[in-house]
């Protein structure tokens, strides 16, 4: 089955620096990698999601690139604030409905 | 629109109790999906619904039971609670397709004396 490795697990950056999450999968079906925010106490909600037919997708200050050949996908999220302070979940899965599996996530700290 | 509802919200069971979360969606989405969410381990997927009608098993599937009841209900019951169980539960759904963000509930937080 599909398994997803991200990496680091805590991640520490000052304001206005840039911050890059990695994520690999295992299995080469999978077709959709979303990217969740979990703010302390809240439920994971999604900030950006890219599909095998693309390579990069940027949205503001967030972007996501993947290489399927490779089977990994980064995220990327440029002039941090304080806000963005929180965890952040990467995963994969096939675009039909079926198993969603996350990697582990990355705290990441921003520091004003 | 009341998006993911789950219940309780908090529980405390005794080891060998049995108990069932609840949880309904009104966005007529297809798929559902129950988590657990443990420090340090991400979210890990226990039991999922592609459709009505069909579940089937995720990562860690041990010592759960679900029902999908119709298309906004998806149940998970523990059978003989025990404490490896304590955690934070997670159902949530998404659309079949393209489009397929995931909506999650508020969560349910078990503790297992």
């Amino acid at each position: 089955g599909e398994n997803v490795e991200q990496h680091p697990s805590t991640l520490s950056v000052q304001e206005g620096d840039s911050a890059v999450i990695k994520c690999t999968y295992s299995d080469s079906a999978s077709n959709y990698f979303p990217w969740y925010k979990q703010e302390l106490g809240k439920r994971p909600q999604l900030i950006i999601d890219i599909r095998s037919n693309v390579g990069e997708k940027k949205d503001q200050r967030i972007a996501v690139t993947l290489n399927k050949t490779a089977k990994h996908f980064s995220l990327h999220i440029t002039e941090t604030q304080p806000e963005d302070s929180a965890v952040y979940f990467c995963a994969a899965s096939d675009n039909q409905g079926g198993k969603l599996i996350f990697g582990q996530g990355t705290e990441l700290s921003v520091k004003p | 629109n009341a998006g993911v509802t789950q219940t309780p919200k908090f529980q405390v069971l005794k080891t060998g109790q049995s108990m069932t979360l609840q949880c309904a969606q009104d966005m007529n989405h297809n798929s559902m999906y129950w988590y657990r969410q443990d420090p340090g381990m991400g979210l890990r997927l226990i039991y999922y619904s592609a459709s009505e009608g069909t579940t089937d098993k995720g990562e860690v599937p041990n010592g759960y039971n679900v029902s999908r009841l119709n298309k906004r209900e998806f149940s998970l019951r523990l059978e003989s609670a025990a404490p490896s169980q304590t955690s934070v539960y997670f159902c949530a759904s998404r659309p079949t397709g393209p489009a397929g963000e995931l909506f999650f509930g508020e969560g349910s937080r078990l503790t297992v004396l």
